[in-house]
């Protein structure tokens, strides 16, 4: 079964400064996607970013972007520039790539941004 | 375009009463999801379906737990004899399907959030 490991349940970090987050998985396909999900105090689910795995090049959205290690199961969210708005629950996810299309998501990271 | 809606957001009932939860998913989205989180932890995948076929309840954890999608668009997810242990944001996704091309993204609802006593 596929499983989604995000080690850090907390992370702080100053305004304006950059973070990482980090995610692993345990996949034995080849063919499959990661996403990360933003959930704010309103508890709404946001996606942030989205990487197919056979895609070499690393996404990016606008201060969004992925460090995704295919070899290492690795898949890690940094946020440049950080603001006030981006403080949340960061989920990462896991869908495979061919038929069953549930998501399975990781513990989340809870990401706080100091003033 | 209005994104994807749940009804009622908030729901208190009794234990062993029984509810229905709804989902209005994104006009034209063909597959919807259901997915339980309780609180700091991520959603966990219930079941799903393409249209009206539900194509995957695996998730559901036990016979209590049911869903429908009768007409391919909103869906129903309902749970019998409700206990306390059932209580939990319950959320709806949808996406345009398989052949929209990959990634097919999810895109969720707000949520309903149950409280049995």
């Amino acid at each position: 079964a596929q499983t989604v490991t995000q080690s850090q349940p907390e992370m702080s970090v100053q305004e304006a400064e950059t973070v990482t987050l980090s995610c692993t998985y345990d996949t034995s396909e080849s063919d499959y996607y990661l996403f990360w999900y933003k959930q704010p105090p309103s508890r709404q689910m946001i996606l942030v970013i989205r990487q197919e795995a056979y895609k070499q090049q690393n996404a990016t959205e606008n201060r969004f972007s992925v460090n995704f290690q295919k070899a290492a199961k690795s898949f890690s969210l940094k946020i440049s520039d950080s603001q006030l708005g981006d403080a949340a629950m960061y989920f990462c996810a896991y869908r495979y790539g061919q038929g069953a299309q549930k998501l399975v998501f990781g513990q989340g990271t809870r990401l706080t941004i100091n003033p | 375009g209005a994104g994807v809606s749940q009804s009622p957001r908030y729901k208190v009932t009794k234990r062993g009463q029984d509810v229905a939860l709804r989902c209005d998913p994104i006009s034209g989205h063909v597959s919807l999801y259901w997915y339980r989180q309780a609180l700091g932890q991520g959603p966990e995948f219930l079941t799903y379906f393409n249209y009206e076929a539900q194509q995957d309840k695996s998730g559901l954890p036990n016979d209590r737990f049911s869903a429908e999608r009768p007409e391919g668009s909103i869906s129903t997810l309902t749970i019998q004899r409700t206990e306390q242990r059932d209580s939990a944001m319950y959320r709806c996704a949808s996406s345009l399907g398989l052949w929209s091309g990959s990634p097919d993204t999810q895109y969720f609802g707000p949520g309903t959030r149950l409280t049995v006593l």
